[in-house]
């Protein structure tokens, strides 16, 4: 069965330390997506950031960047030098693209609540 | 703003009640996702149209129910309301049919059932 554990429930941090949040996610697919969005204070969904399953590259777009390791079933994100901004709940999730997938659900992860003190 | 419309924003009802929340996608895209989020639930698939058809299904309760018109925009009606189904649910829309480059959502409608 499909599934995405994000075992941080809350992590809480002070400005400028670095701050990885995990993402493990389990899938019988063998081409799927993973993604990650940001749920400000404001409520809204915002997307991060796609990684299929076929590109183990590492990602970085500013202070943040994406580590996928295949081989744990990972997809962690850290984020370098924290600011206050970046506090927000923080969801991983997956999506089956291959086989008899023919739907656009996303599994989300229970999602990370990060707060970043100044 | 994201492009895709939901409305309304906030939305206080009482239990047992019907109430409608309606979504726009933005301009292009042909599916539409509806999701709940919850405190105890996280955010959960309810339901996907494409095109005007029902593409796939989630945990949907039997008192809810979905539709997606010829214009694209879809409506979520929630029936015989309960304390519980207070939750943000949120629509979101894509290109295609498959979550293959995600998606985007809309800011959602807090619905708080009293």
């Amino acid at each position: 069965a499909q599934k995405v554990t994000q075992a941080q429930t809350e992590i809480s941090v002070v400005e400028k330390e670095d701050v990885t949040l995990d993402c493990v996610y389990e899938t019988r697919d063998t081409t799927y997506y993973l993604f990650w969005y940001k749920q400000p204070p404001s409520g809204e969904l915002v997307f991060l950031i796609r990684r299929n399953s076929f590109d183990e590259q590492n990602e970085i777009s500013g202070r943040y960047s994406w580590n996928f390791q295949k081989s744990t079933s990972s997809f962690n994100f850290t984020i370098t030098a924290s600011q206050v901004v970046d506090s927000a709940v923080y969801f991983c999730a997956l999506s089956e693209a291959g086989g008899s997938s023919n739907t656009g659900k996303l599994i989300f992860g229970q999602g990370t609540t990060l707060q970043v003190k100044p | 703003d994201s492009g895709v419309t939901q409305t309304p924003k906030h939305l206080i009802t009482a239990t047992g009640q019907r109430v409608t929340l309606r979504c726009s996608p933005r301009s292009g895209d042909l599916s539409v996702y509806w999701y709940q989020q919850s405190l105890d639930q996280g955010l959960q698939f309810l339901i996907q149209y494409y095109n005007g058809e029902e593409r796939a299904k989630g945990n949907i309760l039997e008192r809810f129910s979905a539709q997606q018109f010829p214009d694209l925009h879809s409506e979520l009606n929630l029936s015989s309301l309960e304390l519980g189904d207070s939750a943000l649910y949120f629509c979101a829309s894509s290109v295609e049919a498959r979550a293959n480059y995600g998606y985007t959502f809309g800011s959602g409608t807090r619905l708080t059932v009293v």
